[in-house]
């Protein structure tokens, strides 16, 4: 069945580093990817959205790459500050295998410390 | 613009009756979708209403049925509440059909079940 897996585990860094969030997918091949924060008692918000034969998308101090033959996407936040404490979570959606919904991973907590 | 609006934000229920959410969509959003989110499955899909047409559905039971208005407005409704039905439930809009839309979330309905 298609899989997504985010690190489970709290990814805890100082302000100011850069803070790498993974997203890993099998059995799926999609067309796109999101990526979303989720603050708690909050509905996840939208950041970035990367195609299949885009390799990087940047907006301020985000980064996603996509890698369809590791099957992976990294999501960089550089410059971190404790304002950017919060669950992200990834998507993937494709056309193929007759259904094109939004499939989530579990999310990964970042804390961001002083 | 407002957001997403969705009613009411809390709901008790006991086992076996039922309930009905409501979703308001951003102005001019035609897609509304609707996720349940739990500690230990992260966000499901649901289904998404189209134009008041359902294009795609999740792996729920028919116990989770929903619809939408001609205003783009949708309601979801649970039958025969079970305890494992107990989560967030969430509502996105976006202005298309889901294929390369980022999806607009509300802050969800917390649903427990007694």
């Amino acid at each position: 069945s298609q899989k997504i897996e985010q690190n489970s585990e709290a990814l805890n860094i100082q302000e100011g580093k850069t803070a790498t969030l993974t997203c890993n997918y099998t059995n799926y091949s999609p067309a796109y990817l999101q990526w979303y924060r989720q603050d708690p008692g909050r509905g996840p918000v939208f950041l970035l959205l990367i195609r299949e034969n885009e390799k990087e998308k940047r907006k301020e101090r985000l980064k996603v790459t996509f890698d369809t033959t590791l099957k992976q996407s990294l999501f960089h936040i550089t410059a971190s500050q404790p304002a950017d404490s919060a669950t992200y979570l990834c998507a993937l959606q494709g056309v193929l295998y007759n259904t094109d919904k939004l499939i989530f991973g579990t999310g990964t907590r970042l804390q961001v410390f002083p | 613009k407002a957001g997403v609006t969705q009613t009411p934000r809390y709901l008790i229920k006991t086992r076996g009756q039922q309930v009905t959410l409501s979703c308001s969509p951003i102005s001019g959003h035609r897609s509304v979708s609707w996720y349940q989110q739990t500690p230990g499955q992260g966000l499901q899909f649901l289904f998404e209403y189209f134009s008041e047409t359902q294009r795609n559905k999740g792996n729920f039971p028919g116990r989770f049925s929903g619809r939408q208005f001609s205003n783009s407005r949708s309601e979801m409704n649970v039958s025969t509440l079970e305890l494992g039905d107990s989560a967030l439930y969430l509502c996105a809009s976006s202005l298309g059909v889901m294929d390369n839309q980022p999806q607009h979330f509300g802050d969800g309905t917390r649903l427990s079940i007694l």
